[in-house]
């Protein structure tokens, strides 16, 4: 059974790069066909998709965030990366990574609250 | 835009939950998820596809729709099953998900 593990910096400051990056474990990131995604939940809020990656390196962004987002993959450690640039207190959320077959997410990392201080 | 109502359910244990999802535009091939979300924890897949149960789901969920209204009926309430339910629309990049129906007692 597949498990995701999200790891990196709890608080970040205004301005600054957040980066996370997602473990995988119990099955190849390079099974084909899966999307490697992050998605993050504001505070008592909803979910937000933020993009994916497959194995191959092709990516797919949400626009809203597009041009502040970089998503990687590494295949020999088995991991995938999110770079968020110039950060906001806006940006202060739960960042979720997922595993996404046909666009639906069937396995998830437990989440990770990132701080953005002002 | 996904639009859930109501936004918070209250029931009893026992008995049924009916959830609603309206997309301001039809969804691609009905390609609609459902996740259900308790507190502190990650969501989880428990509709695919409009109306496939997610591995592990119990029969009391269900899903029904096409087109730009789709419903999550739980038959029986069990005591597990208070929580946040969220769709998600996976058709037409950007995937977005509705803001959520809870089901409280």
């Amino acid at each position: 059974q597949v498990q995701l593990q999200e790891s990196g910096p709890r608080l970040v400051k205004s301005s600054q790069t957040l980066s996370l990056t997602c473990t995988v474990s119990g099955g190849s990131i390079s099974s084909g066909g899966y999307y490697w995604s992050w998605i993050r939940q504001h505070p008592t809020k909803g979910l937000e998709w933020i993009g994916y990656i497959f194995y191959s390196g092709s990516s797919n962004y949400n626009p809203s965030l597009k041009s502040r987002i970089t998503i990687s993959v590494d295949t020999s450690k088995n991991q995938f990366s999110l770079n968020v640039n110039s950060v906001t207190v806006a940006d202060t959320a739960v960042y979720y990574c997922a595993r996404g077959w046909w666009g639906y997410y069937d396995a998830w990392g437990q989440g990770t609250l990132v701080t953005v201080s002002s | 835009v996904l639009t859930q109502s109501p936004g918070t359910l209250s029931l009893s244990p026992g008995e049924r939950a009916t959830l609603s999802c309206r997309a301001s535009q039809t969804v691609s091939n009905n390609y609609l998820a459902w996740y259900q979300q308790r507190p502190g924890q990650a969501p989880r897949l428990v509709i695919y596809g409009a109306s496939s149960r997610a591995t592990g789901i119990p029969v009391r969920f269900g899903g029904r729709g096409s087109g730009t209204d789709f419903t999550l009926t739980i038959s029986r309430l069990e005591p597990e099953d208070f929580a946040v339910y969220f769709c998600q629309q996976y058709g037409t990049s950007p995937w977005t998900f509705g803001q959520g129906t809870k089901v409280e007692i």
